[in-house]
């Protein structure tokens, strides 16, 4: 089965730091990727995908990827970080249902990044 | 201005109560789903929708149902048989294309449900 394993729960880190989110997924076939950000209370914005081409995504935010194949790793990284980025993140993959030409969503269990003055 | 609306944004059920989130979106897509959310855990699908009456169960369907009577509409009910329905719930939609759904799934703003 598919699966994605975000390796932190927590992440702190100071203003204007870089900072990385891990996220490793499982899956026999070609995979499209997703990282999403969710602020308190609120819906789920996409950041970024990765459908295919290039390795390095970039998206919003100042924020970008890279997929990587043969480690099935899809890292989020942002070179400095502003207290506004204070947010949970989710890393999903996208997989095809076998019957009737649905797909899903698998999403880790989220990363918290806390950005402290 | 397009989107995805749910109401309410908080919902308190009493025991032994069926209770009905509503999920409505202008954007035209064709799919529709409903997530449910809780803490360290990510989202998990409960139902899907394609089209117009059809949905499918998804991963945690036990304790809800849903209709697709319209294709702005997917109302989610949380039936007095959910024994947990503590959560925050989240509706998406994406739109379907010739080669199926599309890959971008769009989020609603959440109703968060608290048993009384």
């Amino acid at each position: 089965a598919q699966s994605v394993t975000q390796l932190d729960s927590q992440v702190p880190v100071f203003e204007e730091a870089p900072v990385e989110l891990r996220c490793n997924y499982s899956s026999s076939v070609s995979v499209y990727l997703f990282w999403y950000v969710q602020y308190p209370n609120q819906g789920l914005q996409l950041l970024l995908k990765y459908l295919s081409g290039s390795t390095l995504v970039k998206g919003i935010n100042g924020f970008e990827a890279e997929f990587n194949k043969s480690q099935t790793s899809f890292h989020l990284r942002k070179p400095s970080v502003h207290i506004s980025d204070t947010a949970e993140y989710f890393c999903a993959v996208r997989v095809q249902i076998p019957a009737g030409g649905y797909n899903k969503l698998i999403f880790g269990a989220g990363t918290r990044l806390a950005v402290h003055p | 201005d397009g989107g995805i609306t749910q109401s309410p944004k908080y919902l308190f059920r009493k025991e032994g109560q069926n209770v009905t989130l509503s999920c409505e979106q202008n954007l035209n897509h064709d799919a529709m789903y409903w997530y449910r959310q809780d803490p360290g855990q990510g989202l998990r699908l409960i139902y899907y929708s394609q089209i117009v009456n059809d949905f499918q169960k998804g991963d945690i369907a036990e304790g809800y149902s849903v209709s697709r009577e319209k294709k702005e509409s997917f109302p989610l009910t949380v039936t007095s048989a959910q024994k947990n329905p503590t959560a925050f719930y989240l509706c998406a939609s994406t739109p379907v294309g010739l080669a199926g759904p599309q890959e971008t799934q769009y989020f609603g703003p959440g109703t968060r449900l608290l048993v009384l």
